[in-house]
C-alpha cells in the first residue's frame, strides 16, 4: 500500500460546480497534513494545512478524518482558475520532516 | 517573499556527465530539500539538510550527493548521469521542522 494515496483524475467539472478530493495515508501516527497546489511546469505552492478541527479558506475546506485515514478537500463555486493539480502531502513523523507526497489529483474547470 | 532560486530550468546533458543543479534561498532558511518529481510517482526526497554541511539521505539518494557549505545553497550532484535520471528537480527550503514548503521553479533534465 503507498504511504499516501489520491485519485489521479482528471476531475472535469464546469465553472461554479462544487468538487471534492479524498487522500488517504498509511501512517496512523502522522500528525501534519497539507494540501498543495501545483499548476502545469510549475512548482507547488501550500494551498492550506489541515488542521484535526478542520479548516476553511474562502472557497476551500479541508478535512481530517483520523479514524479512517484521510484527508479531504472541498472546492465551493469553481473558477477556471481553479484548474491545477492539488498534491496532498503527509508529515509521517517517523523522522525529521519525513513529509511524504501524493502524486496528485487534477482539476479541470471548464467554461 | 521568500526566493527559492534553481539555477537553471532547463538542462539536456549525455549519459556519464558531471552534473551540477544549484539552489539558492534568500530567506535564512535552515533547512534545504532536494526532490523530484515523475509522472505517476509524484515528488520523491532525493537529499535534505537541516544546517551548513549536514545532510541527510532521503527515499532516493542511489546516484546522487549533495553539498551545503553556506546556509543559502544546496546543490545537487550527479557524478555520472544516466538516462534513468531524466526528470524534473525540484528544491525546496523551510525554516521549521514542519513548516511550509517554498520551492524553486524546477530544472527540467534530460540525458541522453
Amino acid at each position: 500500500r503507498k504511504e499516501v494515496e489520491q485519485d489521479p483524475g482528471p476531475f472535469n467539472v464546469p465553472e461554479g460546480a462544487t468538487v471534492a478530493f479524498n487522500c488517504t495515508y498509511s501512517n496512523s501516527a502522522s500528525q501534519s497534513f497539507f494540501w498543495y497546489r501545483q499548476d502545469c511546469r510549475k512548482e507547488p505552492k501550500l494551498l492550506m494545512s489541515v488542521y484535526s478541527s478542520g479548516n476553511e479558506d474562502g472557497r476551500f475546506t479541508a478535512q481530517l478524518n483520523r479514524a479512517s485515514q484521510y484527508i479531504s478537500l472541498l472546492i465551493r463555486d469553481s473558477k477556471l482558475s481553479d484548474s491545477a493539480t492539488y498534491l496532498c502531502v503527509v508529515n509521517m513523523n517517523t523522522g525529521f520532516q519525513k513529509l511524504v507526497f501524493g502524486t496528485g489529483t487534477r482539476l479541470l474547470v471548464s467554461p | 517573499d521568500v526566493k527559492v532560486t534553481q539555477s537553471s530550468r532547463y538542462l539536456v546533458k549525455r549519459t556519464g556527465e558531471k552534473v551540477f543543479l544549484e539552489c539558492v534561498q534568500d530567506m535564512d532558511h535552515e533547512n534545504m530539500f532536494w526532490y523530484r518529481q515523475d509522472p505517476g510517482l509524484g515528488l520523491r526526497l532525493i537529499y535534505f539538510s537541516y544546517d551548513v554541511k549536514m545532510k541527510e539521505k532521503g527515499d532516493i539518494p542511489e546516484g546522487y550527493s549533495v553539498s551545503r557549505e553556506k546556509k543559502e545553497r544546496f546543490s545537487l550532484i550527479l557524478e555520472s548521469a544516466s538516462t534513468n535520471q531524466t526528470s524534473m528537480y525540484l528544491c525546496a527550503s523551510t525554516p521549521l521542522e514542519a513548516g511550509e514548503l517554498f520551492f524553486g521553479e524546477g530544472s527540467r533534465l534530460t540525458v541522453l
